[in-house]
This record gives structure tokens, C-alpha cells and sequence, in this order.
């Protein structure tokens, strides 16, 4: 198994860009999360999809930022316009259903610069 | 609202050390514990989980005990290597509370020198 797929690694963008995040989540996985880690912060659940459904997205900080899953093996996180607040680690992880108490699988993260 | 509280880092020791970090918790309902570690530059790995009271997670010689009377998962380790060097997080779900979410603590990270 591959595991939890993100792309890119690191990206660097100018205020007011677009950026596009993605994920490949492990196959099977019914759950779907996308975590913003930063100093300040800590980790931020930012949203959670349940069979490719929003359930969650108490945690997106604001208009600027939105997240799709257009099927059970993708999703993206989009930040349009971008600034520079928005620069940290964005993780996603998957997990199985239904059973929270097998914790989650992380991908290795997209560092996220905005200059 | 659910929480978890870590101590401050960061947590130095010498090779061979005796490791503790100390986590507690606040829960509306009856939370499943777990702790991750995090190498630099990557995601977060499970390290180990436990579901009830009195249960002990272990993993690569770390350790934890569910303490439900004094809301607690401490880490331990007997002997710390250098590669144990990375940010550990303290984490609950609880269905009661946080639907289907895990609530992280805020890390702690570990530094083991030779």
C-alpha cells in the first residue's frame, strides 16, 4: 500500500495566487481529513468527508478556501485568492469506517509558502 | 469541548534516558487515546492507541496506560535513542463530543542527544 498521497511537497506562491492541493487517500478509506499545521496553531482540522460527502467544515478559516472530492480517490484543497497567513504544513489523512478507534493514516504534507 | 493538554517542549535527554511526556485530557464522553510522532519533514505515525480504561498501548518500546481517574496517557520509554528524536502528539476521539474527529495536543517535540 502506498498510503496517503499529497501533492506537491512544497509550494511556493505570491499573495493572491491560486493553490491547489492534493490527495490521494489509501484505498477503502471511507474518511477523509485535511489538517493545516503551523507554530502558532498547532494542528487545525480544517474539513472531513465521509464517503466523499463535506460533513465537517466548521475548521476552513474562511471563503478564500475550499475543499472537493469529486470521487473516493481524490481531493483537493483549493486557497484562491492566497496570503501569506495561509503559509504552513497541510496534511491529509484517511481512515477506515467505522471505527475512530483506529486513528488516521497521514500523508507527508505540502509546505505551503506564500511571499 | 473536547481537549488534550501536553507538556512544553522541547524535551532534552541523553541517549539511554528514562523518557516520559505527560498528556491529559478533557472528554464529554469516553474517548479512544492515541499518540503519533512526527519525524522532520513528515506526516504524522501512529505510535500507539488505547480504547478503555486501564488498557496499555505499546509500540517500538514506548508505552501508555489509559488512566480514566486522573483523565491521562502519559509516553513512556525505558531507553531513548537518538532517532526517537521527533515531535510527539497526544490525540482523543470521542464520538460523544467531536463526532468522528481527533483532537490533537499541541506536541511535544524530543531531542536526544548522543
Amino acid at each position: 500500500d502506498a498510503g496517503v498521497i499529497q501533492s506537491p511537497r512544497h509550494e511556493v506562491t505570491e499573495m493572491g495566487q491560486e493553490v491547489t492541493l492534493r490527495c490521494k487517500p489509501i484505498s477503502g478509506h471511507d474518511y477523509l481529513f485535511w489538517y493545516r499545521q503551523t507554530m502558532m496553531r498547532g494542528l487545525e482540522l480544517l474539513i472531513y468527508f465521509n464517503n466523499n460527502v463535506p460533513i465537517d467544515d466548521s475548521g476552513m478559516p474562511e471563503d478564500r478556501f475550499s475543499a472537493k472530492m469529486p470521487n473516493a480517490s481524490f481531493s483537493t484543497l483549493k486557497i484562491q485568492p492566497s496570503e501569506p497567513r495561509d503559509s504552513a504544513v497541510y496534511f491529509c489523512a484517511s481512515s477506515l469506517s467505522p471505527a475512530p478507534t483506529e486513528g488516521y493514516t497521514f500523508g507527508s504534507g505540502t509546505r505551503l509558502t506564500v511571499v | 469541548g473536547d481537549s488534550v493538554t501536553q507538556m512544553e517542549g522541547p524535551v532534552t535527554l541523553s541517549e539511554e534516558a528514562f523518557l516520559t511526556i505527560n498528556c491529559t485530557y478533557t472528554a464529554t464522553g469516553y474517548p479512544s487515546l492515541f499518540w503519533y510522532v512526527q519525524y522532520p519533514g513528515e506526516g504524522l505515525q501512529l505510535l500507539l492507541k488505547a480504547t478503555k480504561a486501564d488498557d496499555k498501548g505499546s509500540n517500538k518500546g514506548f508505552e501508555a496506560t489509559y488512566r480514566k481517574e486522573t483523565t491521562s496517557f502519559h509516553l513512556e520509554k525505558g531507553s531513548v535513542q537518538v532517532s526517537d528524536s521527533a515531535v510527539y502528539f497526544c490525540a482523543l476521539s470521542d464520538l460523544m463530543d467531536s463526532s468522528y474527529k481527533l483532537i490533537f495536543g499541541s506536541g511535544t517535540r524530543l531531542l536526544v542527544r548522543p
